[in-house]
């Protein structure tokens, strides 16, 4: 069994400041991990994910999360945010061989920037 | 290269209309799946593909059918549309048969009334 869960529905943080997206996870296999974006009226697009090399993964523009086992943590950092990350991002978990069918998203966190 | 490409974008149904959403990969990739984003629910999987003719439920598959006659296309069927499917749809495809990276359609939003 697994799950994930995103512990902020909604964030706020103020142009040029650092962003933390949390996600935490429970997974009875070993994990795969992804953040994905999704800007309004758009699909959702990969940001990063982990599988089993590094545990700290650099995504696109900026973004990287960390992940820790001892922990059971998978958050999203930036160190200064964009008016163009205001977005819904969403985390999502997977056993590493396994398939469609046991993905698992999370409830997403709506980010919002202010000038 | 176009990606993952969904139609229509918007769409109105009557209780008990059926109809067809449509969804195309250009990238060759033996997976796709169906899913649902409903407000505070994330995305619930509905059905998905591992390659033609094959296909199987995910979580919500209740009042929708799928097939997969070519590995290009995937639609998904509404059989008699209800208000509780009124959402946001959308298709994606993958690559790998482990879940690796998923690329999105822009998603169809379907409004039943």
């Amino acid at each position: 069994a697994q799950s994930v869960t995103q512990l902020d529905s909604h964030v706020s943080v103020s142009e040029g400041t650092p962003v933390l997206l949390r996600c935490n996870y429970s997974s009875s296999y070993s994990p795969s991990l992804f953040w994905y974006v999704q800007h309004p009226n758009k699909g959702l697009q990969l940001l990063l994910k982990y599988t089993s090399a590094a545990t700290l993964v650099k995504g696109i523009n900026g973004f990287e999360a960390e992940f820790k086992k001892s922990e059971t943590s998978f958050h999203l950092t930036k160190p200064s945010a964009h008016m163009s990350d205001a977005a819904e991002y969403f985390c999502v978990v997977s056993p590493r061989d396994g398939g469609y069918q046991k993905v698992t998203f999370g409830t997403g966190t709506k980010l919002q920037v202010i000038p | 290269n176009a990606g993952v490409t969904q139609t229509p974008k918007f769409q109105v149904l009557k209780t008990g209309q059926s109809m067809t959403l449509q969804c195309a990969q250009d990238m060759n990739h033996e997976y796709m799946s169906w899913y649902r984003q409903d407000p505070g629910m994330g995305l619930r999987l509905i059905h998905y593909s591992v390659g033609a003719g094959i296909t199987d439920q995910g979580e919500v598959p209740n009042g929708y059918n799928v097939s997969r006659s070519t590995t290009e296309d995937f639609p998904l069927r509404l059989l008699s549309a209800a208000p509780s499917q009124t959402s946001v749809y959308f298709c994606a495809s993958s690559y790998s048969v482990g879940y690796t990276e998923a690329f999105f359609g822009q998603g169809t939003r379907l409004t039943v009334v």
